[in-house]
This record gives C-alpha cells, sequence and structure tokens, in this order.
C-alpha cells in the first residue's frame, strides 16, 4: 500500500458526460501528480500541483482539467468525454517539488470506461 | 525531448532463469532513473531507483545500475519467481524545470513454474 488514495475505482459512463477523479496523497506529501495509461499511448505524464498550485503540464487536453485543495487532496475533471478518453488514470505524490531525487508513489488507478 | 526506450516484451522465462530488460533512456540533464513494477490490476510500485551515474539500485533481489556512458538502465534478477510475474516500466525524471515522470513503453512478464 502506497498510501496514495484513489476514488472511485472503476467508473462507467457515456460521451459527453463529465466526471471527477479524485486523489488523496501521502500524508505529507505537497506534489500530486496525474498521469493517463491507455493501450496506444502507454503512460503519459497529464498535470502536476505543488502545494495548490499548477507546477507542470504535460499532455492534457483541454476537456480536462484539475486541482489541488487546501488539504492538499486533488481532483481532475474530464470533460466532454469521447471512447477514447477511456483508460486508466493514476495519481501520484512525492515529498518535495519535484524532479531530480524526489520519488513518486502511485494510487491503485481509476479505471474509466466511455461508453 | 526526454524519452525511454524499453525492450519490447512480452518476455516469458521459466522459474529461477536470469532476467534482463533492457532499458535506454535520452535526456538533456543528468536525470534520475526509476524502475516500477505493475502486478495485474494494480497500480505501480517502486522497485528501484538510482540518482547518479555509477549508482545501483537494488530491491528484491532485481537490480539496476545507472551507466551515463551507454545511457543505459538495465534490470537484472538472478533467478525469478512466479511471483515476478508483472509489467517492467523505465522510467526518467530531468533534474531541471521537468517534474514529471517519462515512461518506456513496459514490458509484460511472464515467469512459468
Amino acid at each position: 500500500d502506497s498510501g496514495v488514495t484513489q476514488t472511485p475505482k472503476h467508473l462507467i459512463t457515456a460521451t459527453g458526460q463529465r466526471v471527477t477523479l479524485r486523489c488523496s496523497p501521502r500524508s505529507g506529501d505537497l506534489s500530486v501528480y496525474w498521469y493517463q495509461q491507455s493501450l496506444d499511448q502507454g503512460l503519459q505524464f497529464l498535470i502536476q500541483y505543488y502545494n495548490g498550485e499548477e507546477r507542470a503540464k504535460g499532455n492534457i487536453l483541454e476537456r480536462f482539467s484539475a486541482q489541488q485543495f487546501p488539504d492538499l487532496h486533488s481532483e481532475l475533471n474530464l470533460s466532454s468525454l469521447e471512447l477514447g478518453d477511456s483508460a486508466l488514470y493514476f495519481c501520484a505524490s512525492s515529498v518535495k517539488q519535484g524532479g531530480g531525487t524526489d520519488t513518486q508513489y502511485f494510487g491503485p488507478g481509476t479505471r474509466l470506461t466511455v461508453l | 525531448g526526454d524519452s525511454v526506450t524499453q525492450m519490447e516484451g512480452p518476455v516469458t522465462l521459466s522459474e529461477e532463469a536470469f532476467l534482463t530488460i533492457n532499458c535506454t533512456y535520452t535526456a538533456t540533464g543528468y536525470p534520475s532513473l526509476f524502475w516500477y513494477v505493475q502486478y495485474p490490476g494494480e497500480g505501480l510500485q517502486l522497485l528501484l531507483k538510482a540518482t547518479k551515474a555509477d549508482d545501483k539500485g537494488s530491491n528484491k533481489g532485481f537490480e539496476a545500475t545507472y551507466r551515463k556512458e551507454t545511457t543505459s538502465f538495465h534490470l537484472e534478477k538472478g533467478s525469478v519467481q512466479v511471483s515476478d510475474s508483472a509489467v517492467y516500466f523505465c522510467a526518467l525524471s530531468d533534474r531541471g524545470s521537468a517534474r514529471q515522470l517519462t515512461f518506456g513503453s513496459g514490458t509484460q512478464l511472464t515467469v512459468l513454474p
């Protein structure tokens, strides 16, 4: 158990809908990262927050957004969903700002299926 | 940009066989290197890491050495077990402004009894 929790575990929805994925980092970790794992794209970084502020952006679509709250939990919002958004979404956390030697610890993921 | 190239899978071995999974990287700076493992239906777990050249990361019988001259971080284990069956990901984290992990494509390992 990494100490990172994600809810829900599974999510099934229809095209055009909007969903929210939730992540609670390990106790004491200030950084939260979101990754998408799909069969065709592999594991891709989406976005990082540090202590409530956005710090880095990767291949995140404009239809997707995220935020980190004062209690350090984070939410990833996916809107106008398309079939291609079906994937496993991971959250990871680390103590510091990230990069270098800082290790990221991953949650169990949320499997999103868009029908 | 940064990239990680991993040995194509899947890899099937018999129990107690020697394992090597190749990983090479391209990065502008001096990255930290990681191996993560994903068991069926689970998230990624950190297996080992190395933060500078010639460092050797090790855990649970797995080892990998950070080779700057060949830009490689190959994963090895002397004697695999059925319980090692999983997907293995090589990854790097740049020390510069980028904060994210860049992953390889993953290598599926199956160990047969």
